[in-house]
């Protein structure tokens, strides 16, 4: 079983609807939890960090139930350039910064 | 903005050559690591260094691949002898410790032949 696990995709969205992408971690060890951005044949870039009391970001929201190990992030409004893979992502710390990386769920804004 | 710089963006190579891929990280960040991204397996670690000692190469075959930071603004990932398997996008990203989230650069395409 991986360590991180997520739905790959693709998901096809119309413009200005709201979507909601799933993560779910399996070492109860990990402490701190991203959500990364990563555009075709380009770098992955931090969307945002995942705090335990949920946190939002303009149109984005992501929570996070550590009992369930379970992340999400929403997106409202969704718009054409929000189109690209989302990288659900966790971090033990304690010494070790090692970044474990989810293979990322696709999302397509439809005009 | 500063940015990771890696070198060169691009590689086709015969197998059984040698590959050399570099990365300049963003000036005081203390930690670099190198990831390695394909179709079916996705990002995976292969080494990490924090004040350029290697802390995890756990991810890396050591039969082949070998990384180094011969100092602060280099750091260097070599494929001896490579393999059409090594062929991936490799990323290079660095921040501080205990910061949220890293920078990454643009990655090295390997395509080994």
């Amino acid at each position: 079983r991986k360590e991180v696990e997520q739905d790959p995709g693709p998901f096809n969205v119309p413009e200005g609807a709201t979507v909601a992408f799933n993560c779910t971690y399996s070492n109860s060890a990990s402490q701190s939890f991203f959500w990364y951005r990563q555009d075709c044949r380009k770098e992955p870039k931090l969307l945002m960090s995942v705090y335990s009391s949920g946190n939002e970001d303009g149109r984005f929201t992501a929570q996070l139930n550590r009992a369930s190990q379970y992340i999400s992030l929403l997106i409202r409004d969704s718009k054409l350039s929000d189109s690209a893979t989302y990288l659900c992502v966790v971090r033990r710390d304690f010494g070790n910064e090692k970044l474990t990386f989810g293979t990322g769920t696709r999302l397509t804004i439809i005009p | 903005d500063a940015r990771v710089t890696q070198t060169p963006r691009h590689k086709v190579t015969e197998m059984g050559q040698e590959v050399t891929m570099r990365c300049q990280p963003i000036l005081g960040h203390n930690t670099v690591f190198w990831y390695r991204q394909t179709m079916m397996q996705g990002l995976e670690l292969l080494a990490y260094f924090r004040n350029r000692a290697p802390l995890d190469d756990s991810g890396m075959p050591k039969d082949r691949f070998s990384a180094e930071m011969p100092d602060a603004t280099l750091a260097t990932l070599k494929i001896q002898p490579s393999e059409p398997r090594d062929s991936a996008v490799y990323f290079c990203a660095s921040g501080f410790r205990d910061r949220a989230g890293y920078t990454f650069g643009s990655g090295t395409r390997l395509t080994v032949v």
